[in-house]
């Protein structure tokens, strides 16, 4: 039963350096979402996405781009990565967002910017 | 902008405590509220409702939510420890063509033996 796959599970950067994160889901969803999550801020939606080649802006875009070249696969990427953006990152999907199917989330990718 | 709010923001109880943690939202084009439990990893999915008045239950978990006072709590009876954990409360913004939830900062439940 794997559901939503993160990788990378841990990474260190430094300043400056761009990486991509990885979301993958085996559920056949339309919908699928990357968070953040930092201490006291709760989970805070960056970027999201309808279906496959779509992409929309969420909460705190900045800094942040992503694609949906695939169905199952969401990357998010760091172009130029700042400390701020140290976080603790977490992938989403779901079926259909009218109907009463939650999100499923992924075990989340921790990112330390030195 | 949506909002969710929390409270406590954490509290610590005896094994078999009842314990009632709250949830208020202002949420455009609101559809459901959430709520998930986050453990070490993953918040894992607990109750979504959607009416007003209507209890969901599983286990030794409840929720209702209150759709005139914005609101929604989450009750846990007879607590165990395996029960700690961060419980997120989230509002589902559903527009016919974007979907979004917002979460709370969370309430940081600790059960003690």
């Amino acid at each position: 039963n794997a559901g939503v796959t993160q990788t990378p599970k841990f990474r260190v950067l430094k300043t400056g350096q761009s990486m991509t994160l990885l979301c993958a889901q085996d559920m056949n969803h339309e919908y699928m979402y990357w968070y953040r999550q930092d201490p006291g801020m709760g989970l805070r939606l960056i970027h999201y996405s309808v279906g496959e080649g779509t992409t929309a802006k969420g909460e705190v875009p900045d800094g942040y781009n992503v694609s949906r070249l695939k169905k199952q696969n969401f990357l998010l990427g760091l172009e130029s990565a700042a400390p701020s953006q140290t976080s603790v990152y977490f992938c989403a999907s779901s079926y259909y967002p009218g109907g009463v199917q939650p999100q499923h989330f992924g075990d989340g990718t921790r990112l330390s910017i030195l | 902008e949506d909002k969710v709010v929390q409270s406590p923001l954490s509290l610590v109880v005896h094994e078999g405590d009842t314990v009632t943690l709250n949830c208020s939202y202002e949420v455009t084009n609101f559809r459901s509220l959430l709520w998930y439990k986050q453990e070490k990893k993953a918040p894992t999915f607990l109750f979504m409702l959607t009416s007003s008045g209507i209890e969901k239950k599983s286990g030794r978990l409840s929720s209702i939510l209150d759709k005139k006072e914005l609101s929604s709590i989450l009750n846990i009876t007879a607590t165990q420890t395996g029960d700690s954990a961060i419980y997120l409360c989230a509002g589902w913004n559903w527009t016919g063509t974007a979907s979004k939830l917002t979460f709370g900062t969370g309430t940081r439940l600790q059960v003690t033996l």
